[in-house]
């Protein structure tokens, strides 16, 4: 009964190559999100989805291309991985509601880049 | 923009000792503040939040008050356990941009 799930939850992969991770809510939130973490434990949000429409886009490299299929997911897909990849990646949701907007958190993904 | 600024870390404790890490804020609106913590290994998890001016917030023996005059929500426990130890966030939500704007972390350290 996870809330908010990724997969994987490890990626080591080579330089130059294209990987996605996945993120999946059940708690039937309207709103879902990627943030980076770096070495230094600093997060930075990249995309966010209101009702699987794009609401947040950060300055990300386009590289990076979020795709959310449905309210309850949304994938990263990462082209022609560099080393400077190599972070853990959250997925959250949360409502946009002033009250509700508390945000759910995924385990993480740590992505390595060789 | 808005932004966010805590204490830098690391903070070690000795076990029921007191604990305050600071966090100040600007925003031109009315944002809600929370306070989220990051267990090793894991996403993080929120600890307490305020939505808006002179709201406590509390969880688990942490407390945190919305102080419109000084912008601040700094996080406070009497006591520190060793199952404390975890890095902690303070953040604030941007109604007007959808965005959360996150501190920096502070790492806590509680020794036995």
């Amino acid at each position: 009964d996870t809330a908010v799930s990724q997969t994987p939850k490890y990626l080591v992969t080579q330089m130059g190559n294209d990987k996605s991770i996945k993120c999946e809510q059940n708690l039937g939130h309207d709103t879902m999100y990627w943030y980076k973490q770096d070495s230094k434990k600093f997060l930075k949000i990249m995309f966010s989805y209101n009702n699987k429409e794009l609401i947040i886009n950060e300055t990300v490299p386009n590289r990076f291309s979020p795709k959310s299929p449905d309210k309850a997911h949304l994938n990263l897909h990462i082209n022609s991985l560099e080393l400077g990849d190599s972070a853990v990646y959250f997925c959250a949701s949360s409502h946009l509601d002033r009250e509700t907007d508390t945000q759910y958190f995924g385990p993480g993904t740590r992505l390595t880049v060789l | 923009g808005d932004s966010v600024t805590q204490m830098e870390g690391p903070v070690t404790l000795s076990e029921e000792a007191f604990l305050t890490i600071n966090c100040t804020y600007t925003a031109t609106g009315y944002p809600s503040l929370f306070w989220y913590v990051q267990y090793p290994g894991e996403g993080l998890q929120l600890l307490l939040k305020a939505t808006k001016a002179d709201d406590k917030g509390s969880n688990k023996g942490f407390e945190a008050t919305y102080r419109k005059e000084t912008t601040s929500f700094h996080l406070e426990k009497g006591s520190v356990q060793v199952s404390d130890s975890a890095v902690y966030f303070c953040a604030l939500s941007d109604q007007g941009t959808y965005k959360y704007i996150f501190g920096t972390g502070t790492r806590l350290k509680v020794l036995a």
